[in-house]
């Protein structure tokens, strides 16, 4: 079985602060995939990034980075600069062989102006 | 990547009543999956559609409260049964497309009465 563990429930930052939003996961494939999505209030998933578990290079986009530790089994995503339109949930999630998508409890990240 | 269509975006049904929810892909995909998000939650995995069989559920879920049908590779249909205000939840249908790429429908947001 898989399994995703997203600690933090509630995250409040204020404005231009950097935030970064934990994942750690666990599975017994050895090829598997991660991704994290974000879900603003409007309820859509919004995907942000998938990452394979042969490439642990750490990826930037803008100002999201993703930090990729197989050694630790985590998979932790960073806002720098933090904005208002930030403010959603934001889940991490784990695909193996079976190709179903696993779910951590999501992180509402708030961010104040 | 696909682009999915999921009617209805959202609806209000009488408890004890049942509402179908369609999903429309633009192209064949061979897996589809059905998820639930209650209030406040992360989201479920319902079951695997598959095309010309049953459904693969998973744990926690039926077939009589959630039939599912796949007549074909770029249709499914979720039905929600016998509805109480428990099943006050958002549905999504997502596909699988390769190399561990998902797409999601836009969500149904049902609320029962």
């Amino acid at each position: 079985a898989q399994k995703v563990t997203q600690a933090q429930t509630e995250i409040s930052v204020v404005e231009k602060e950097d935030v970064t939003l934990d994942c750690v996961y666990e599975t017994r494939d050895t090829t598997y995939y991660l991704f994290w999505y974000k879900q603003p209030p409007s309820g859509e998933l919004v995907f942000l990034i998938r990452r394979n578990s042969f490439d642990e290079q750490n990826e930037i986009s803008g100002r999201y980075s993703w930090n990729f530790q197989k050694s630790t089994s985590s998979f932790n995503f960073t806002i720098t600069a933090s904005q208002v339109v930030d403010s959603a949930v934001y889940f991490c999630a784990l695909s193996g062989s079976a190709r179903q998508l696993t779910f951590g409890s999501g992180t509402q990240l708030t961010v104040l102006p | 990547s696909a682009v999915i269509s999921q009617k209805p975006s959202r609806d209000i049904c009488q408890r004890g009543t049942s509402l179908t929810i369609q999903c429309q892909v633009d192209s064949q995909v061979t897996m589809m999956f059905w998820y639930r998000q209650q209030p406040g939650q992360s989201l479920t995995l319902i079951a695997t559609a598959n095309q010309g069989s049953e459904a693969t559920y998973e744990s926690g879920f039926v077939i009589d409260k959630f039939p599912i049908s796949r007549p074909n590779l770029t249709f499914s249909t979720l039905t929600v049964s016998n509805m109480s205000p428990e099943d006050s939840s958002i549905y999504l249908c997502s596909v699988f497309q390769g190399a561990g790429g998902y797409t999601f429908g836009s969500g149904t947001r049902l609320t029962v009465v």
